[in-house]
């Protein structure tokens, strides 16, 4: 059984449309992350929810709109899509927000904005 | 601000010798960091964690080194295999997992 699980793996799209991506995780975590992961590979936190609630909140354009419906999924919607937007997008879960907890990643969903 | 940056974006390794990949941080406050391994086309999956009471820590085949005087983390991969090869991150862990570039691992035949 896949621990995150992210849909859809790939997406093209074109300029200006509004997209979503699910992720669902069945490790019983109660914090959930977005991340991005761009054209050089580096990884920047883009949101975080504990229990279900909005922890962090990096600096991301307010197209970017996370949503948690329980504690189990955080699903990611983008509005205006631009050609900026695209990069991997991946989901994780831990246990906590404490110090010294691991983050499960998904396996990505590679946003192409064309 | 806070920042955990890689000295190498790119090691070569011949397959059967010891990696080392390093990396520096920039937060003295932090006292938690993890390696990433990030294969293609896959997720960054955790390999080892070292808290900052300790200056290493041993796995299976990977050891971290911890010198908080200079900020700097190492990950030594023993007997380097085919399948060692990925991009490798440190990652300091606070209220949220910060990343560093990554190095990518090539493995030589």
């Amino acid at each position: 059984d896949t621990a995150v699980s992210q849909t859809p793996k790939y997406l093209v799209t074109q300029m200006g449309n509004d997209k979503s991506i699910k992720c669902e995780q069945n490790l019983g975590h109660d914090t959930m992350y977005w991340y991005k992961q761009d054209s050089k590979k580096f990884l920047k936190i883009m949101f975080s929810y504990n229990n279900k609630e909005l922890i962090i909140n990096e600096t991301v354009p307010n197209r970017f709109s996370p949503k948690s419906p329980d504690k189990a999924h955080l699903n990611l919607h983008i509005n205006s899509l631009e050609l900026g937007d695209s990069a991997v997008y991946f989901c994780a879960s831990s246990q906590g927000n404490g110090l010294r907890t691991e983050a499960f990643f998904g396996q990505g969903t590679r946003l192409t904005v064309v | 601000g806070e920042s955990v940056g890689l000295h190498l974006p790119t090691l070569s390794v011949q397959e059967g010798d010891n990696s080392i990949i390093n990396c520096a941080y920039s937060n003295s406050a932090s006292d938690y960091f993890i390696w990433y391994k990030q294969e293609s086309g896959k997720g960054p999956q955790f390999i080892i964690d070292i808290r900052s009471n300790m200056d290493k820590r041993q796995g299976q085949r990977v050891t971290v080194l911890l010198n908080k005087t200079v900020k700097h983390l190492s990950l030594q991969i023993a007997a380097t295999q085919p399948g060692d090869s990925a991009v490798y991150f440190c990652a300091e862990r606070g209220d949220k997992i910060i990343f560093g570039k990554g190095t990518r691992l090539h493995i030589l035949p």
